[in-house]
């Protein structure tokens, strides 16, 4: 079965960064594009860019380029997502999702990112 | 980017009532909309594509409707297993998201 199983919590200072990865497996990874979409607490849905893993091309919100970073490493069918330049605001639960032409029909498990001093 | 409006933002039903959520595009998206539900502490879960298709395995109590700029989500008989917030999604280039609908049982 489909799976996205993405990389644990993480409690990062402001000005750091952080690597998100997204392991897929159930599938064969080059052939569907991941999405990375964050949540705040309590707050809504926010996409953030896409990576095609075959290609290795990308595409960015506006509001994160130039601190969005995202790679894959296809012997590991993994997908990964560096935001740098931390700050408070960027405190969220990142999800990855693989994308159908319709949308995201498998989403990973979600991994908390914590900015604090 | 194309923003969507969602509305309401929250809504309070009984067992059984219709729950109608509408999504407004601030440009034409022809049928790229998708509704995803997320319970708490959960990822999102596709329920319908292409503004009206139903997601296999999803219950047909689901439903959606629209095209162009205006949307539709139905939930023709409210279930206890229904409180969820609920998100409108255009995919075209790039995706957005509504700012979601919470759903809670009167």
């Amino acid at each position: 079965q489909v799976q996205l199983v993405q990389s644990g919590a993480e409690v990062k200072k402001p000005g750091a960064s952080v690597k998100v990865s997204c392991k897929a497996s159930g599938y064969t990874f080059t052939s569907y594009d991941i999405n990375w979409v964050r949540q705040a607490t309590g707050q809504g849905l926010e996409w953030m860019g896409w990576m095609n893993p075959n290609s290795g091309n990308t595409g960015y919100a506006q509001k994160f380029q130039g601190r969005v970073t995202m790679t894959r490493n296809t012997s590991i069918s993994t997908a990964y997502m560096e935001l740098s330049s931390l700050r408070s605001e960027d405190t969220a639960v990142y999800y990855c999702a693989r994308a159908v032409v319709t949308g995201a029909d498998y989403w990973g498990q979600g991994t908390l990112v914590t900015v604090s001093s | 980017d194309i923003q969507m409006t969602q509305s309401p933002s929250s809504l309070s039903a009984s067992v059984g009532d219709r729950v109608t959520i509408t999504c407004q595009a601030s440009q034409d998206i022809s049928n790229y909309l998708n509704w995803y539900q997320q319970k708490p502490g959960k990822a999102p879960k596709l329920l319908i594509y292409d503004a009206s298709n139903l997601e296999t395995g999803v219950p047909s109590r689901f439903s959606g409707s629209g095209s162009g700029t205006d949307f539709t989500f139905t939930i023709s008989s409210l279930q206890p297993e229904d409180i969820a917030t609920y998100y409108c999604q255009q995919y075209d280039n790039p995706w957005t998201f509504g700012q979601g609908t919470k759903v809670e049982i009167k």
